[in-house]
C-alpha cells in the first residue's frame, strides 16, 4: 500500500515566501518521516514525526501530523533558493521497518 | 568521509549484459536497502537486508540479486538487463537495533540500457 502520497506535484514560489507540502497515507503509521532530495543526489532525512506527535520543528521546518485524516504537512518557512529540491514523505507502518515512498513535491524557489 | 558510497555514478551498457552496482557504508549501520528511481521521481524499495534476513519486494523481477560480502556492503547484481531497468538506484542503510528508523542514502547510480 502506498504510504506516502505527496501534493503538489510541483510548487514554484519566491524566495522569502513559506511553503507547505501535504502528504497523505493509507494505513496506520508508526512514524512519519520527511527527505529532501537535491538534484542528482540521494535522499536526504529532515524531520521525523511519531504517531503520538502533532507537530515537530526543526529551524525553518514543522512538520504536522494528523492521524484521524492521515496526512502530514511540511512547512518550509521564509524559504530560499537552496531550498529547491524535492520533499518526500515517507510513512512506516508497524511490524515494517521499510518506509514506503511516494513521487515526492518538486520545489522551486525563485531569488 | 563518505557515509553510504555507490559505484560506478553513471553506468551506460546494452540489453542483455550483466552488471553489477556496489554499495559500502561505513556508518556501522546494520541494515542495508536497494531502491529504483524511475524517472517520475518514484522510489521504490528493492530489497533489505540485515544479517539476519532478505526482505525482497515481489514485483523484482529475479534478474535483480543482492550479494553481501559483509555487514558493510551490499552489492546489487542485474543480469540480462532490459530498456525498462534504466533508472536511477539508491543504496541506504540504517540502524534498525537501538530503533533508529532514519534511512541514509547514497548518492545514486544511474543506469542506462541501450
Amino acid at each position: 500500500s502506498q504510504q506516502g502520497e505527496e501534493d503538489p506535484q510541483a510548487l514554484s514560489i519566491q524566495e522569502g515566501e513559506n511553503a507547505t507540502m501535504n502528504c497523505s497515507y493509507k494505513t496506520s503509521i508508526n512514524n512519519l518521516q520527511w527527505y529532501r532530495q537535491n538534484s542528482g543526489r540521494g535522499l536526504v532525512h529532515l524531520i521525523l514525526i511519531r504517531s503520538n506527535e502533532r507537530e515537530k520543528h526543526s529551524g525553518r521546518l514543522r512538520v504536522t501530523l494528523d492521524t484521524s485524516k492521515k496526512s502530514s504537512s511540511l512547512l518550509i518557512t521564509a524559504s530560499r533558493a537552496a531550498d529547491t529540491a524535492s520533499y518526500f514523505c515517507a510513512g512506516l507502518s508497524g511490524g515494517s521497518y521499510i518506509p514506503t515512498f511516494g513521487r515526492g513535491t518538486s520545489l522551486i524557489v525563485h531569488p | 568521509d563518505t557515509a553510504v558510497s555507490q559505484t560506478p555514478k553513471y553506468l551506460v551498457t546494452q540489453m542483455g549484459n550483466d552488471k553489477s552496482i556496489k554499495c559500502e557504508q561505513n556508518l556501522g549501520h546494520d541494515t542495508m536497502y536497494w531502491y529504483k528511481q524511475d524517472s517520475k521521481k518514484f522510489l521504490k524499495i528493492m530489497f533489505s537486508y540485515n544479517n539476519k534476513e532478505l526482505i525482497i519486494n515481489e514485483t523484482v523481477p529475479n534478474r535483480f540479486s543482492p550479494k553481501s560480502p559483509d555487514k558493510a556492503h551490499l552489492n546489487l547484481h542485474i543480469n540480462s538487463l532490459e530498456l525498462g531497468d534504466s533508472a536511477v538506484y539508491f543504496c541506504a542503510s540504517s540502524q534498525l537495533a537501538g530503533g533508529q528508523e532514519t534511512q541514509y542514502f547514497g548518492p545514486g547510480t544511474r543506469l542506462l540500457v541501450l
